[in-house]
């Protein structure tokens, strides 16, 4: 099984939904981050968390927000899509400083 | 802020041949650690090579191997006897350790047949 898993793996959605994309990872790493990626942009930080209690904005933050619901589990929710978040998400863990990132397979997003 | 530069978007190597991609990166840090990333088509993001500053020794994984030149801030990923299924998107990372890993924007290498 895999070690980060994301859930759903593709979504096509529309303008204004909500929509929750959800990661869990059997690591057992403290830290969890997403990012997203853009054609040309490379992946971009959105948001990230190095235990239960901690959540850090990233570059990208505006038009999503996160929930960390155990060690084991971190979700980004976008409360009202838009077209221009249409992208690849990426959800990835490590462990302590200086630690190599470990990501999910991503999740592809479409808003129409 | 810590930035990240790959300035070749995309190259391309003959099979069995050996080619090098760039990485410069902006920091005023003295010990971080850098990261070489592959993205093939699956779109899954693998870890290729890690490299501590600290380290002087450059690291070596199998056929990618890395130059790493503290005080020229550089990092390139050089890749042996390249292989078909080394055609994939090429990421650059840095970290301080107790910071994310910042990417550069990528470097779409094909291998040619």
């Amino acid at each position: 099984d895999a070690d980060v898993t994301q859930t759903p793996r593709n979504r096509i959605t529309k303008t204004g939904k909500r929509i929750m994309l959800e990661c869990s990872q059997t690591k057992g790493h403290d830290r969890m981050y997403w990012y997203r990626q853009d054609p040309g942009l490379g992946l971009r930080l959105i948001y990230y968390s190095f235990d239960v209690k901690d959540i850090n904005k990233g570059e990208i933050s505006d038009g999503y927000s996160v929930s960390r619901q155990a060690q084991a589990k971190f979700s980004l929710s976008l409360e009202s899509a838009i077209p221009n978040q249409t992208a690849l998400y990426f959800c990835a863990t490590s462990g302590p400083s200086g630690g190599s990132q470990y990501f999910g397979p991503g999740t592809r997003l479409t808003v129409l | 802020a810590q930035t990240v530069t790959q300035s070749q978007p995309e190259m391309s190597v003959q099979e069995a041949e050996t080619v090098t991609l760039s990485c410069t990166y902006d920091t005023s840090e003295n010990n971080y650690y850098l990261f070489w990333y592959k993205q093939p088509p699956s779109r899954q993001m693998i870890l290729v090579i890690r490299q501590e500053a600290y380290k002087q020794q450059n690291a070596t994984e199998n056929r990618f191997s890395v130059n790493f030149q503290k005080a020229a801030k550089s990092f390139s990923l050089k890749i042996s006897d390249s292989q078909l299924g080394d055609t994939a998107m090429y990421f650059c990372a840095f970290s301080q350790g107790n910071t994310p890993l910042v990417f550069g924007k990528g470097t779409r290498l094909s291998v040619i047949a």
